[in-house]
């Protein structure tokens, strides 16, 4: 079974500040990870995804994740955020059929 | 490349009443999803095609529930006999043919229901 755990509900962040959003995920196959965003009443957007190679993961609109599989975390930094970043974010495991997080709120204000 | 379209986006019934989704993928994707996201949650799968085979179908899919791909191309979920419990988001998403590692799962904006 798969499983992923999003640590925080929300994460407040002043603008032109760095951001983590934190995932921890569980699995006993071999891992694929993605981050999702998702904007107001629109669909969810991949951001980036992990299938195999280097641990370091580059995603559109700045954002990178390090996947870490001793400490089974795939955590999502921007070093610097603007206001066009609030949104919904999800973590999700899977080969084809996803599990997603309950995802991290990231309200970026001015 | 239009995107996933889902329609209607929005859907308002009464208990008890049946309602039907359509989704269409992205052009050439074999693959289709149906997911279900309810208010502060992640979404939740429900089921998958390639092509016009409904391979998986989640325990969440009750037999109220029911899905189909005819021809591989266009997809409809349809709810029986709709109870509040069903009200949410439910999310549609294609993915294109790979050479069987998982691939990028395109998503639509959703079709809301609401269930009075």
């Amino acid at each position: 079974a798969q499983s992923v755990t999003q640590l925080d509900s929300q994460v407040p962040v002043f603008e032109e500040a760095p951001v983590e959003l934190r995932c921890n995920y569980s699995s006993s196959v071999s891992v694929y990870l993605f981050w999702y965003v998702q904007y107001p009443n629109q669909g969810l957007q991949l951001l980036l995804k992990y299938l195999s190679g280097s641990t370091l993961v580059k995603g559109i609109n700045g954002f990178e994740a390090e996947f870490n599989k001793s400490q089974t975390s795939f955590h999502l930094r921007k070093p610097s955020v603007h206001i066009s970043d609030t949104a919904e974010y999800f973590c999700a495991v899977g080969f084809q059929k996803l599990v997603f997080g309950t995802g991290t709120r990231l309200l970026v204000s001015p | 490349d239009t995107g996933v379209s889902q329609n209607p986006r929005h859907k308002i019934t009464k208990r008890g009443q049946n309602v039907t989704f359509r989704c269409d993928p992205i052009s050439e994707h074999n693959r289709l999803y149906w997911y279900r996201q309810t208010l502060g949650q992640g979404p939740e799968f429900l089921t998958y095609f390639q092509n016009e085979a409904q391979l998986e179908k989640s325990r969440l899919l009750s037999d109220r529930f029911s899905a189909e791909r005819p021809k591989g191309s266009f997809s409809t979920l349809e709810i029986q006999r709709t109870e509040q419990g069903d009200s949410a988001m439910y999310l549609c998403a294609s993915s294109p043919p790979t050479s069987g590692s998982t691939d990028t799962q395109y998503f639509g904006p959703g079709t809301r229901l609401t269930v009075l």
